[in-house]
């Protein structure tokens, strides 16, 4: 089955610098690759999403970046802000509609 | 849409009891799960359902964690009997298949305590 890692575990990074986390996965046939932000106490939520037939996705100050060949995905946050301090996680889709999650990425934005 | 309803949001119980957990999916879904969260582990998957079809259970952790989905807007994790261990928060999921439309959307999740 999938198996999917995710780095770093923690991240710190002043307000208004970049952060970047990173996703590998196993199984070449997955095909999605969404990434969750989970406040604390909260539910995971859906933040942005890639399919496998596309490199890269934008949505104002977020970024997904997928290499198929080297089985890699990152989230690219920029211009962060206090808000955006939460647990990230990665997730791969595999066949069968089974979504599997990174371990998550703590990430604290100081300001 | 009130999205992916779960109860109860908090459940204390002491060791060796039932525990039934509750979820309603997204009208019109028709893929639920069933994770669970810790710290240790992280978001499991424990079960998933397709048209209220169980799928693949392979992450029930022990015969004593069963779910059933008797219809498309609902579906129970039940856990008997209950041990400290399974303290953590279980969060249902749905999402529709078939399509483009693949997004997953988690309920808010019931805190589990088994003292």
């Amino acid at each position: 089955g999938e198996n999917v890692e995710q780095h770093p575990s923690t991240l710190s990074v002043q307000e208004g610098d970049s952060a970047v986390i990173k996703c590998t996965y196993s199984d070449s046939a997955s095909n999605y690759f969404p990434w969750y932000k989970q406040e604390l106490g909260k539910r995971p939520q859906l933040i942005i999403d890639i399919r496998s037939n596309v490199g890269e996705k934008k949505d104002q100050r977020i970024a997904v970046t997928l290499n198929k060949t080297a089985k890699h995905f990152s989230l690219h946050i920029t211009e962060t802000q206090p808000e955006d301090s939460a647990v990230y996680f990665c997730a791969a889709r595999e066949y069968g509609n089974k979504l599997v999650f990174g371990a998550g990425t703590i990430l604290r934005v100081k300001s | 849409d009130a999205g992916v309803i779960q109860s109860p949001r908090h459940e204390v119980t002491e060791m060796g009891q039932e525990v039934t957990l509750r979820c309603k999916p997204i009208s019109g879904h028709n893929s639920l799960f069933w994770y669970r969260q810790t710290m240790m582990r992280g978001l499991e998957l424990l079960i998933y359902f397709n048209n209220n079809v169980p799928i693949d259970d392979s992450g029930m952790p022990e015969d004593r964690f069963s779910a059933k989905m008797p219809n498309a807007s609902f579906s129970t994790l039940k856990i008997q009997p209950s041990e400290p261990r399974d303290s953590a928060v279980y969060f249902c999921a749905s999402t529709s298949t078939g399509g483009r439309n693949e997004k997953l959307f988690f309920g808010s999740g019931t805190q589990l305590s088994v003292l």
